[in-house]
């Protein structure tokens, strides 16, 4: 069965600090993608960035990036220099034929 | 740009009665998925329509819930009788997925905030 494991349930920082939000997963499928989504405190989710089990190259997208790591499992997100707009809660997915599951989420604070 | 909309946003009811959510896909997308969010269960599945096909209910509670697609532009989700416990944030998300594709991003709604009395 697919699982995704978010360990931290909450995570505050001052503005402008970097922060890693970590997510761990389990699967049996040797083809598999895996997502982050954002949710505001607006309620929608926010598709954020996709990667597929074959391509473990680090992604960087202005003050986002992600480390993909197939050894270990993991598909952590780095948000640098965060700011005050960056707080929501973040939820990782593995998607199984075309199903995703999600991990429980991080709830992120970012104080001025 | 091209959006998934949901009605209700908010819908509150007392407990026995029946509740319809109604989902409006992307034009063009071939995939339409509900989901439930609460704060013990997380974001879970309920179920999901290919080609206005159900392919998997699993996650819903059969006796009292029931989707549908009656064409490709509206799914519904109906809860009935619902009940305290269904009170929830439901999600309706869509996606194209080509043949034998599962990878491709779902575009989620705006929810539906169900509260049952």
């Amino acid at each position: 069965a697919q699982k995704v494991t978010q360990a931290q349930t909450e995570i505050s920082v001052v503005e402008k600090e970097d922060v890693t939000l970590d997510c761990v997963y389990e699967t049996r499928d040797t083809t598999y993608y895996l997502f982050w989504y954002k949710q505001p405190p607006s309620g929608e989710l926010v598709f954020l960035i996709r990667r597929n089990s074959f391509d473990e190259q680090n992604e960087i997208s202005g003050r986002y990036s992600w480390n993909f790591q197939k050894s270990t499992s993991s598909f952590n997100f780095t948000i640098t220099a965060s700011q005050v707009v960056d707080s929501a809660v973040y939820f990782c997915a593995l998607s199984e034929a075309s199903k995703l599951t999600f991990g429980k989420g991080i709830t992120l604070s970012v104080r001025p | 740009d091209a959006r998934v909309t949901q009605t209700p946003r908010d819908k509150v009811t007392e407990m026995g009665q029946e509740v319809t959510m109604r989902c409006q896909p992307i034009l063009g997308h071939n995939t339409v998925f509900w989901y439930r969010q609460t704060m013990m269960q997380g974001l879970e599945l309920l179920a999901y329509f290919r080609n206005r096909a159900p392919l998997d209910d699993s996650g819903m509670p059969k006796d009292r819930f029931s989707a549908e697609m009656p064409d490709a532009t509206l799914a519904t989700l109906k809860i009935q009788p619902s009940e305290p416990r269904d009170s929830a944030v439901y999600f309706c998300a869509s996606g194209s997925f080509p043949p034998g594709g599962e990878g491709d991003e779902q575009f989620f709604g705006p929810g539906t905030r169900l509260t049952v009395l």
